[in-house]
C-alpha cells in the first residue's frame, strides 16, 4: 500500500514552459487535493476534486488545471510557467469529506521556476 | 471564511524543555480541529484531532491538544521534548458545513537543541 505517491520530486522549469504534476493514490479515496506551500504561507488549496470526473477550484487556481479521469489519479497541470509558481506541491487524499477526516498527503514536489 | 492563525514562527528549544505551541482559528460555528506535523524530507501526517467530546486530545508521540472553545484555540502541547521532534507542525481547521476544504495555519518550526 503506497498511499499518496507524487511525481516528480523536483522541478526546475523556464519561464513559460508547461508540465504536469502527477498525484496517485492506492486506497481508493474518492477526495483528492492540490496544495501549495509557500514559506511563512501554509498550505493553500488549489483544486480539489470529490470523485472522478468532478473537479473544483480552490483558493489559488490561477495558472493551473487538473482533470480526474480516474478515482486514483488526480494530476496538476501548469501552463505558461511564472516565477510565482515556484512553489512546494503536495498531493492529498481522504476517503470522504465531512467531519474529523484525515487527510493523506503525498512527498511533495519542489518547483522552481527561472 | 474560516481562518487559523500560528503565532510561533519559529520555536528554538533544549531537550526535555516543555513544548506549547499556540494555534486560534476563527469561525463561529462547529469546527474539528487538526495538527499535522511535518519531519524533515517527509511529508504531512496527522498528529492529532478534535471532533468532539473530552477537550483534551492525546496525538502520537507524547503530543496532546487542548480546544478551548472559548478562545478558539487548541494548543498543542508536549512535557518534554526530544531531537527527534525536530519538524514543522501546522494547526488546521475544517467547518461543518462546507465541502472538505482545510484550512491551514502558516505553520511553526521546531527545532530542539540536544
Amino acid at each position: 500500500n503506497a498511499g499518496v505517491t507524487q511525481t516528480p520530486k523536483f522541478r526546475i522549469l523556464k519561464i513559460g514552459q508547461s508540465m504536469t504534476l502527477q498525484c496517485a493514490q492506492d486506497m481508493n479515496h474518492n477526495y483528492m487535493y492540490w496544495y501549495r506551500q509557500d514559506p511563512g504561507m501554509g498550505l493553500k488549496l488549489i483544486y480539489y476534486s470529490v470523485g472522478a470526473g468532478i473537479t473544483d477550484k480552490g483558493e489559488v487556481p490561477n495558472g493551473y488545471n487538473v482533470s480526474r479521469s480516474t478515482t486514483e489519479d488526480f494530476p496538476l497541470r501548469l501552463e505558461l510557467a511564472a516565477p510565482s509558481q515556484t512553489s512546494v506541491y503536495f498531493c492529498a487524499s481522504s476517503y470522504r469529506a465531512g467531519f474529523a477526516e484525515k487527510l493523506f498527503f503525498g512527498s511533495g514536489t519542489q518547483l522552481s521556476v527561472l | 471564511a474560516q481562518s487559523v492563525s500560528q503565532h510561533n514562527h519559529h520555536v528554538i528549544l533544549s531537550e526535555a524543555a516543555s513544548l506549547e505551541l499556540g494555534c486560534n482559528y476563527s469561525y463561529g460555528g462547529t469546527v474539528n480541529l487538526f495538527w499535522y506535523v511535518q519531519y524533515p524530507g517527509q511529508h504531512l501526517q496527522l498528529l492529532l484531532k478534535y471532533f468532539s467530546g473530552d477537550p483534551l486530545v492525546k496525538g502520537i508521540k507524547g503530543f496532546e491538544a487542548e480546544f478551548i472553545k472559548s478562545k478558539f484555540s487548541f494548543n498543542l502541547r508536549k512535557p518534554s521534548v526530544q531531537w527527534s521532534d525536530t519538524a514543522e507542525y501546522f494547526c488546521a481547521v475544517n467547518a461543518l458545513g462546507g465541502y472538505q476544504k482545510v484550512t491551514f495555519g502558516t505553520g511553526t518550526k521546531l527545532q530542539v537543541i540536544p
